[in-house]
């Protein structure tokens, strides 16, 4: 069953609290990434991870950090939570070659930051 | 600058009619077009990828085209039914592979009513 699994589905955390979103896959997918969506906007890149601890910033990764030690698990921090990260955030992965549809989303997780 | 604009924002139609999704893009190069379909509080599952110069596709009651010299894809949903209300995102790919780029639109809101 091909799979990307977030957890937790919904957080509440005050500012300057640390936040640690987890991102599980079971295709063995080499890249993985981490996208915030907001109200209005597309998804936009924060970091992209070709493997394990291989990774790259995208293009809003300014207050997250990420953790890949395992090709299977992916995971995003925010270090002291600020209100304006507020959004829902996506993981998803997918194998090196994109010319077919093989890209997972999770369901996402939704964070509100108070 | 918004690299990939969907048009309508929002639609709604009623149950059995046939509607077209519209996306304009500027992202160069161009190297395959996504649509993906968005459930309420849901990841993303795509629902085709198209690929060549001026490409179609069919995938059931959901058909697309791309023109990549007019950078445009449109989105037919054929006989629509209720369980087709989500958003509808477009996404172009500047690359083939996972060192590409992924360039999200915002989304087209689709309401089916009964």
């Amino acid at each position: 069953d091909m799979k990307v699994t977030q957890m937790p589905r919904y957080l509440i955390k005050r500012m300057g609290e640390n936040v640690l979103l987890e991102c599980g896959q079971d295709m063995s997918h080499e890249t993985m990434y981490w996208y915030r969506q907001d109200p209005g906007l597309g998804l936009q890149l924060i970091y992209i991870s070709y493997d394990v601890d291989s990774n790259s910033e995208g293009d809003i990764p300014k207050g997250y950090r990420v953790s890949r030690k395992k090709r299977e698990h992916f995971s995003l921090i925010l270090d002291s939570a600020k209100t304006n990260q507020t959004s829902v955030y996506f993981c998803a992965s997918s194998p090196p070659d994109r010319g077919d549809e093989r890209l997972f989303f999770g369901h996402g997780t939704k964070l509100s930051v108070l | 600058k918004t690299q990939v604009e969907q048009s309508p924002q929002s639609l709604v139609v009623r149950q059995g009619e046939n509607c077209v999704l519209q996306c304009n893009y500027s992202v160069t190069p161009d190297n395959h077009l996504r649509w993906f379909k968005q459930d309420t509080g849901k990841g993303l599952v795509s629902l085709t990828v198209l690929v060549d110069q001026k490409d179609k596709t069919s995938n059931g009651r959901y058909s697309a085209t791309l023109d990549k010299d007019a950078k445009h894809s449109t989105l037919h949903i054929t006989a629509t039914l209720l369980d087709d209300t989500a958003t509808y995102i477009c996404v172009v790919g500047d690359r083939g592979s996972a060192l590409g780029r992924l360039h999200f639109g915002a989304g087209t809101q689709l309401i089916v009513i009964p």
